[in-house]
């Protein structure tokens, strides 16, 4: 059973570039989320989805970075242009959120997209 | 303010002994979820075991339990018989509300080395 898919696996581009990074869900999984690493701020969620609808995007840093999910299979996380502070560990994660209270849907890693912005 | 804060920035232990990693967290919301997520160097985020506030029982899951202690607010994760495998970074989150949307809110994370 495939995991949560992401490409690609490394990035390296140039100062002003555009850049698309790709995200496909587990199958059945409702949810969808956009993280970002970096030593100096850890792990930050940028946006999240449900049913491909955006829930909260009040993490995305600013106008450069937007993030679609025009269906239940894949997302997009793009930054026109990007800038060096860009260079950081990208991760996408599904869930199935069911709701409830204290409902228990863990978050499924993909294995990240290393981004090098020179 | 700090939402999730994990206070210990690295630890070490000895194979086979057991180790305890601290969290603890900030929230009014009665209703919320801990979570635990393991890191090695390879990158990838693997979750350990999950804690839910309205959980009576301490989550364990194999060598991983999670010591809840509701009114000081602390989730930690103890792992026994630690392994060199279990060398790795280990991020506390927590989840809040009675929304179905699993938010995840990260702590800074805590660097396990396992010696042999």
């Amino acid at each position: 059973d495939a995991g949560v898919i992401q490409s690609p696996r490394h990035e390296v581009t140039e100062m002003g570039q555009e850049v698309t990074l790709r995200c496909k869900p587990i199958s059945g999984h409702n949810s969808l989320f956009w993280y970002r690493q970096t030593m100096m701020r850890g792990l930050e969620l940028l946006i999240y989805f449900n049913n491909n609808v955006p829930i909260d995007d009040s993490g995305m840093p600013e106008d450069r970075f937007s993030a679609k999910m025009p269906n239940a299979s894949f997302s997009t996380l793009k930054i026109q242009p990007s800038e060096p502070r860009d260079s950081a560990v990208y991760f996408c994660a599904s869930s199935f959120s069911a709701g409830g209270p204290n409902s228990y849907n863990e978050q499924f890693f993909g294995p990240g997209t290393r981004l090098t912005v020179l | 303010a700090q939402k999730i804060t994990q206070t210990q920035p690295g630890m070490f232990v000895q194979e086979k002994e057991a180790v305890t990693l601290d969290c603890t967290y900030d929230t009014s919301d009665p209703s919320y979820g801990l979570f635990w997520y393991k890191q090695p160097s390879s990158g990838e985020m693997i979750f350990l075991i999950y804690q839910g506030s309205y959980d009576q029982q301490n989550a364990t899951e194999g060598r991983y339990s999670l010591n809840f202690q509701k009114a000081r607010k602390s989730a930690n994760l103890v792992i026994s018989a630690s392994q060199l495998g279990d060398s790795a970074m280990y991020f506390c989150a927590m989840r809040e509300g009675y929304t179905g949307f699993q938010k995840l809110v990260f702590g800074t994370g805590t660097r396990l080395l396992v010696s042999p």
